[in-house]
């Protein structure tokens, strides 16, 4: 597609529901990031997958939280049990997988969690 | 302390100003993103900087390694650069390259 695309782009979920949010990147970029906007905070890294190499999860903020990547392309990022402390902004982004540069981001899915 | 301190928090400035952003870290790094983010929440990446001087426009990144030091410069500065900068490092040990930390950023409202 044209750019990162991330669905739904709002969901709304009562506490210990678990969610799925999807984010499909551009086409033919190896790398892929999920980062996380809490209100009010800073972004923070979540969790990020290079080509075929083991995912980096050290971002991933309890085991609730996991992520896979199917056939190198789309993302699911699930979050079980949700808590009210997870409404945030859950951002992915993608890029080519080179060293060091510039990111495309989608628009990010708004979760909030009652 | 944050390891990435962005200042001002807020800034406003009149069209036509120039504009300066900036970035200071505490941490060996390997690459530094400055990011925009438009009040709509889409965020967009600048520039990714190891060393030296970037320029796109009417936007210029510069970064001072030795000094831990970024900045952001807008000239001929209009409304429609209203948004948040976010300054974001890449630590130069351990890692992944999408583990990156962010500043809080800045958020910039140019006046017409």
């Amino acid at each position: 597609g044209a750019g990162v695309s991330q669905s739904p782009s709002n969901k709304v979920t009562e506490k210990g529901k678990d969610v799925e949010l999807r984010c499909d990147p551009i086409s033919g970029h190896t790398a892929l990031y999920w980062y996380r906007q809490s209100l009010g905070q800073g972004l923070e890294f979540l969790i990020y997958f290079q080509g075929n190499s083991a995912p980096d999860k050290s971002g991933l903020p309890s085991d609730r939280f996991s992520a896979e990547r199917t056939g190198g392309s789309v993302s699911t990022l699930t979050i079980q049990r949700t808590q009210q402390e997870d409404s945030a902004v859950y951002l992915c982004a993608s890029s080519w997988g080179r060293t060091n540069e510039k990111l495309f981001f989608g628009s990010g899915t708004q979760l909030s969690v009652l | 302390k944050n390891e990435v301190e962005q200042s001002p928090q807020n800034l406003t400035a009149q069209e036509g100003e120039f504009i300066t952003i900036n970035c200071s870290y505490s941490v060996g790094i390997s690459a530094l993103h400055w990011l925009q983010q438009h009040p709509g929440g889409g965020i967009v990446s600048l520039f990714m900087l190891s060393s030296g001087k970037k320029k796109h426009g009417r936007l210029i990144a510069t970064i001072n390694i030795q000094e831990k030091h970024s900045s952001l410069h807008i000239t001929a500065s209009h409304p429609r650069d209203s948004a948040v900068y976010i300054c974001a490092v890449r630590l130069d040990y351990g890692g992944s390259q999408g583990n990156l930390i962010f500043g809080k950023g800045t958020k910039l409202s140019v006046k017409p």
